[in-house]
This record gives structure tokens, C-alpha cells and sequence, in this order.
């Protein structure tokens, strides 16, 4: 069975801190990989996604960035946090492109504040 | 590009009773409806799902309806339960864009023992 793990699970950081977050799947291979941030009672906003190493695309305009150095392997960073990037951090996956649907499966998630 | 609502954005019922959640949406190419509970501190888990070609499909207490051509789709919960209480978001995506889900804005469901 797959399962996905995401360390650390919890993080305080300093404003202008820099910031590496990384989930891992097992279980599957090739898989698409996502990186969603969701506010305090908020909904979930995608950041980005990946479908293959290497192979990143940006969602929304930021100061983070991500990186999938491994089949398997997915980075959030930032280079130095601001205090709008606190929020809790998900990573997801799904099948590859050649699935019909888009099953997508949550990791536990990282709650990052930055003060 | 595909929007979807969800109501209501609160939703308290007594145990035992039903709940039901809805959602809209809006690009007629969707094809997969994903419904996911998160409880607190938790990552969303995937509790149903319909495809496109399936207007109702049942797992034990939860149910989910698809109107396609009025691009709606609707949870039940049946006989609900204090652990039952969480957030759940409904979710879209099409083949064109096969890689996002499109989500809704949650709903928290709180059940009252």
C-alpha cells in the first residue's frame, strides 16, 4: 500500500529564516506530487505541482519555491520567510498523467509559524 | 477556468439525524467528484468519490449524488455520530486539466452528542 510521509510536523521560524519542508511517497512510482497551503479555517490553495523529476509547475506567485530531486521526493523551501507564510502545508500525490481521475492523497502536513 | 462552491459553510446537527452538504460547480468538462474530511491538525482524507458516468454511489452512512446537468453534487451522511464532526471539502477536476482538483471552501460539521 502507499502511504506519504511529511517531516517536520511542526516548525517555528523566524521571519527571514529559510524554510525546507519534504514529503516522501511509498509505495508508488512516478507519481504527481503537490504542495497546497491552507490557512487558519481556511480552504486549500495549491502551490505547486510535479509530474515527473525535475518537472515543476508554479501555481501561485510567491516566496517559496519547490524542487523534486527524486522520483519520490518533493521540497518546499523558501529562502527567507515572511510572516504571511505561516499556515499549514500539505503534500499530496495521485497517480501519474495516465490515470483517468485525479485521486489525490494527503500527507499528515507541516504547520509552519513564522514570528 | 473551474470554480466550485460548497454551502453550508457550517453545518450542526443533533446525532442520529442526517447532514448533507453541497456543491456547485462550473466547467461541464469535469468529470471526477472527490468529497475529503479533515479533523483538526490533520491532512484531509479521501472518504467518497463519484466519476462522471455514475449519478449515486453509497459507502455504509455516506452517499454522494451527482446532477450533471445542473452541475451539482451533494454528500449525505446518514445517522450521524459525534466522530462525524470535522471539515470536509468537495473537490473537481476534468481530463483537460487531470493534474489539480479544484476545491471547495469546506464545510465544518459539527455533530452534537
Amino acid at each position: 500500500s502507499q502511504t506519504i510521509h511529511q517531516w517536520p510536523a511542526t516548525l517555528v521560524q523566524p521571519v527571514g529564516s529559510p524554510l525546507s519542508l519534504e514529503c516522501t511517497v511509498e509505495g508508488t512510482s512516478n507519481p504527481n506530487l503537490y504542495w497546497y497551503r491552507q490557512a487558519a479555517g481556511r480552504g486549500l490553495q495549491l502551490l505547486f505541482y510535479s509530474v515527473g523529476i525535475g518537472q515543476i509547475s508554479s501555481e501561485v506567485p510567491q516566496n517559496l519555491s519547490a524542487s523534486r530531486p527524486q522520483d519520490r521526493q518533493f521540497i518546499l523551501s523558501s529562502k527567507k520567510l515572511l510572516l504571511s507564510d505561516s499556515g499549514f502545508y500539505l503534500c499530496a500525490w495521485s497517480r501519474t498523467r495516465q490515470a483517468s481521475y485525479n485521486e489525490q492523497f494527503f500527507g499528515p502536513g507541516t504547520r509552519l509559524t513564522v514570528l | 477556468g473551474e470554480n466550485v462552491e460548497q454551502h453550508p459553510s457550517t453545518l450542526s446537527v443533533q446525532e442520529g439525524d442526517s447532514a448533507v452538504i453541497k456543491c456547485t460547480y462550473s466547467d461541464s468538462a469535469s468529470n471526477y467528484f472527490p468529497w475529503y474530511k479533515q479533523e483538526l491538525g490533520k491532512g484531509p482524507q479521501l472518504i467518497i468519490d463519484i466519476r462522471s458516468n455514475v449519478g449515486e454511489k453509497k459507502d455504509q452512512r455516506i452517499a454522494v449524488t451527482l446532477n450533471k446537468t445542473a452541475k451539482h453534487f451533494s454528500l449525505h451522511i446518514t445517522e450521524t455520530q459525534p466522530e462525524d464532526s470535522a471539515v470536509y471539502f468537495c473537490a473537481a477536476s476534468n481530463r483537460d486539466s487531470s493534474y489539480k482538483l479544484i476545491f471547495g471552501s469546506g464545510t465544518r460539521l459539527l455533530v452534537r452528542p
